[in-house]
């Protein structure tokens, strides 16, 4: 069973508001990643990291920013949530093999 | 550059009836396979993953995967469906052991009993 957290579950926010998405991981693992989902969509790989002090974009444009000062914290930070901010993100962690995912933020800016 | 292509939106079969979800990807060099599961409000879970070797995989929950190089597919069956199997089902490609997945579209699972 993998332990990976993520808070809030869900979130509702205005238009302009700074968020800040936490995820956590217990299992030591050297590799983090954010996904995006939409709705009847796939997941779009936005962040992801491979250690401390690395973080790099992945293959979906956001304007989302991260940080990993620990390894098994790797928080997303929104500075100014909009509309089109609105989605799940999943928070997925690795050693070798198994990616395992959390539970998923679902947030909703209005 | 990877990609995954899952043909079917949607599935409905019923309870008891067998399964095969289709899943097609594209990749140069020799894949890293898994199909995830995902019910509603959840986070997804592992099924199963193909890295090399026997090219029929076997997962939790009475799944299994059979890889074909040369049609590029990883379809995922089941003999005998469940009501609790019901949910979204998710194939996914990576490039490197335990690196940065890509994944397809999802299918839709429905049983009907």
């Amino acid at each position: 069973e993998a332990d990976i957290y993520q808070t809030p579950r869900y979130l509702v926010i205005g238009t302009g508001k700074k968020i800040t998405l936490e995820c956590s991981q217990t299992m030591g693992h050297d590799k983090m990643y954010w996904y995006q989902q939409d709705p009847g969509m796939e997941l779009h790989l936005i962040h992801y990291s491979y250690g401390v002090n690395s973080t790099e974009k992945g293959d979906l444009s956001s304007e989302s920013t991260v940080s990993r000062i620990r390894t098994e914290h790797f928080p997303l930070t929104l500075e100014s949530a909009r509309p089109s901010h609105t989605s799940q993100y999943l928070c997925a962690s690795s050693a070798t093999g198994t990616v395992d995912f959390g539970p998923g933020t679902r947030l909703t800016v209005t | 550059a990877q990609s995954v292509t899952q043909p079917d939106i949607h599935i409905t079969v019923s309870e008891g009836a067998s399964l095969e979800l289709r899943c097609n990807y594209s990749y140069g060099a020799t894949p890293y396979l898994f199909w995830y599961v995902q019910s509603p409000g959840q986070g997804l879970q592992l099924l199963l993953k193909y890295f090399s070797g026997d090219t029929l995989v076997q997962g939790i929950k009475g799944f299994e995967a059979e890889f074909k190089r040369s049609q590029s597919s990883f379809n995922l069956r089941k003999p005998s469906v469940h009501w609790s199997d019901a949910a979204e089902y998710f194939c996914a490609v990576g490039a490197e052991y335990g690196n940065k997945l890509v994944f397809g579209a999802g299918t839709i699972l429905r049983v009907k009993s």
